[in-house]
């Protein structure tokens, strides 16, 4: 079974641009969550998409969005960047009816 | 404070030594735990999953949970160099729409030959 995709692996970006960020979950999965992770913050939740809406949100600021499709694919974009929203984001498969989350390889954001 | 502690390491052992890492928590509600291992640069993979309190056994990996002293460990038995990476220790609520995971903050392992 394929694993949780991620694109794309790297990007560069300046401040005050957007970005979007794509994730693929394991196939049957309907549930996605991203995460951020920071040096100094660790690994903190984003929010948590399931059957095409948003279940669950966790404490960012609006500019932090995201959606997902109804073949579970996800989608999180981030406008007007700012260079504390450099880090990796990582995105989680599940099922969804609780069990295991299992997550992508990660999105590492530079802002300049 | 912070809802999960786990402290940051690092912790170099020799290889074939049994290791153990552990997290306090602060909220008695949690009811699912975790440990992922993260390499440099990869994101974080599951190496134990396990429901309210007790033992789980993998391989050489184990996890013990204990809700009434809110504190996780795990063990890895005759440790590798491979072993070398960082271990989060996470947990979730029982509620289908409370299911986002609040991590550690990693413990760094080392390994050496």
């Amino acid at each position: 079974k394929a694993g949780v995709t991620q694109t794309p692996r790297y990007l560069i970006k300046t401040r005050g641009q957007q970005v979007t960020l794509s994730c693929s979950p394991i196939s049957g999965h309907r549930s996605v969550s991203w995460y951020q992770q920071t040096p100094g913050q660790g690994l903190q939740f984003l929010f948590e998409y399931f059957s095409e809406t948003q279940r669950n949100k966790g404490n960012f600021p609006g500019r932090f969005s995201g959606r997902q499709f109804s073949n579970s694919r996800s989608e999180m974009n981030v406008s007007t960047l700012e260079l504390g929203d450099s880090a990796l984001y990582l995105c989680a498969s599940s099922t969804g009816q609780g069990g295991e989350q299992f997550f992508g390889p990660g999105t590492r954001l530079t802002v300049l | 404070q912070k809802e999960v502690e786990q402290d940051p390491g690092p912790l170099s052992v020799p290889e074939g030594a049994i290791v153990s890492l552990n997290c306090t928590y602060s909220n008695s509600a949690f009811q699912y735990f975790m440990w992922y291992r993260q390499y440099s640069r990869k994101g974080p993979e599951l190496l134990m999953y396990t429901y309210s309190s007790g033992n789980k056994e993998d391989g050489r990996f184990t996890a013990q949970v204990d809700k009434s002293s809110k504190y996780i460990s795990l063990f890895i038995r005759d440790s590798q160099p491979s072993d070398s990476a960082t271990y989060l220790c996470a947990m979730s609520f029982s509620d289908t729409g409370r299911r986002a995971l609040t991590f550690g903050s990693g413990t760094r392992l080392q390994v050496q030959p």
